[in-house]
């Protein structure tokens, strides 16, 4: 019973790096999104997605891109890394993007930017 | 712009006391869920509450829409410090719009 699976758990960038965070979920959502977690900020919406081929944005996409190639994954593209970005990143997944749906949520993953 | 408000920020009580949290906001949601996130982990869903009035219960946990749609609580009675953590309301307006609150972050003392 997997659910949302997010790697890496924990990470540190220089300034200017790229990388990427892996989501994958094993339910068959077709509805998957990207959120960031700061203190005092809540969890706010960088991008989502309502299925295979479709992606758009939310509140916060600015430094970050995303793709949905197929149905399980979602990953979330850090272009060139900066302080601002640093934050806790979950990835959450739902049967639809329709506000009766739970989501589900990984683990998280925990950036610092140096 | 659409904002969920919720009360208090930080709630810190002894183990066997009954508390209270809220979810605020000046417009009508659809459906309202509630979230509990335990550190280093990811939120998970405790209930999703849609009609107006409508009381749902999940153990020692009882969750309340208000009757006009734009408020909830959360009641746990007895706490436990496995209660312990962050209490996320989130809000679906009626143009589709997902909000989550900011939390309300419990700790339970043994």
């Amino acid at each position: 019973n997997a659910g949302v699976t997010q790697t890496p758990k924990f990470q540190v960038l220089k300034t200017g790096q790229s990388m990427t965070l892996q989501c994958a979920q094993d339910m068959n959502h077709e509805y998957m999104s990207w959120y960031r977690q700061d203190p005092g900020m809540g969890l706010r919406l960088i991008h989502y997605s309502v299925g295979a081929g479709i992606t758009d944005q939310g509140e916060v996409p600015n430094g970050y891109n995303v793709s949905r190639s197929t149905t399980e994954d979602f990953p979330l593209r850090l272009l060139s890394a900066a302080p601002s970005q640093t934050s806790v990143y979950f990835c959450a997944s739902s049967f639809s993007g329709g506000g009766g749906y739970g989501y589900t949520f990984g683990s998280g993953t925990r950036l610092t930017v140096v | 712009t659409q904002l969920l408000e919720q009360s208090p920020q930080f709630l810190s009580i002894q183990e066997g006391e009954n508390l209270t949290v809220y979810c605020n906001s000046s417009s009508v949601f659809s459906s309202l869920q509630w979230y509990r996130q335990e550190p280093g982990e990811g939120p998970v869903l405790l209930v999703t509450v849609v009609t107006g009035g409508e009381v749902k219960k999940l153990k020692r946990l009882t969750f309340q829409f208000g009757d006009a749609r734009k408020d909830s609580s959360l009641h746990i009675t007895a706490a436990q410090p496995g209660d312990t953590g962050l209490y996320l309301c989130r809000g679906s307006s009626n143009t589709g719009k997902l909000i989550f609150g900011q939390g309300t972050t419990l700790q339970v003392k043994p």
